[in-house]
């Protein structure tokens, strides 16, 4: 059964600071990561996807993979208190034609002013 | 208006009914899924379709039945409701890159 692991938190951070969230998965065949941002009582919000090995980088955003490892992380610089939310990892489906997204049980920010 | 909707947004039923929840996307994605939130369990692949008239199971199948005869409309049903599926069910629809629509609260009494 393919896994996305993550720290449930919550991960608190001050005003300004870089948060750091991880994420691991099982499946070694996997190709198409994405963060996802959910605020409580809404739906998931696409933030970043990533591909290949390395950093990606969009404005405060930035997402890193490491597929020898099986790790992907998003940093999120000068952090907000408008950040403070629960962000999930999701990895692709590679079987047959699926597509699907198998998530991450996801890790609460909280960004304190 | 572009992009996917939800409807309805909360029902609250009894056990043994029968609900349809209801999903409409304007972007012409070909795919489309239907994902239950719980806590706990996190984001859980109820149905997918690669096309219309093209559906398959995801991981949690039981109790739903889904049918799409238009590319736009992605309609779940529960046929006989139970309360464990007291849920947030979230549709989504693209390709390489998944929209979530705004999700509908449902409670089985």
């Amino acid at each position: 059964q393919k896994e996305v692991e993550q720290n449930s938190g919550p991960l608190s951070v001050p005003e300004g600071a870089i948060a750091s969230l991880n994420c691991t998965y099982s499946d070694r065949g996997s190709q198409s990561f994405f963060w996802y941002r959910q605020y409580s009582g809404k739906s998931p919000e696409l933030i970043m996807s990533i591909y290949s090995n390395g950093d990606k980088e969009d404005g405060r955003f930035t997402a890193q993979l490491n597929k020898a490892s099986q790790y992907v992380s998003l940093l999120i610089r000068d952090s907000q208190p408008s950040d403070s939310a629960t962000y999930l990892c999701a990895v692709k489906d590679m079987d047959t034609g699926r597509r699907a997204l198998t998530f991450g049980s996801g890790t609460r920010l909280q960004v304190q002013p | 208006d572009a992009g996917i909707t939800q409807s309805p947004r909360y029902k609250i039923t009894e056990t043994g009914r029968q609900v349809t929840l209801m999903c409409h996307q304007t972007w012409s994605h070909s795919y489309m899924f239907w994902y239950r939130q719980d806590l706990g369990h996190g984001l859980r692949l109820i149905y997918y379709s690669a096309a219309a008239d093209i559906t398959d199971k995801g991981e949690v199948p039981d109790g739903y039945v889904v049918s799409r005869s238009k590319t736009e409309n992605f309609p779940l049903t529960l046929e006989s409701a139970t309360r464990s599926q007291t849920s947030v069910y979230f549709c989504a629809s693209g390709g390489d890159t998944q929209y979530f629509g705004p999700g509908t609260r449902l409670t089985v009494l």
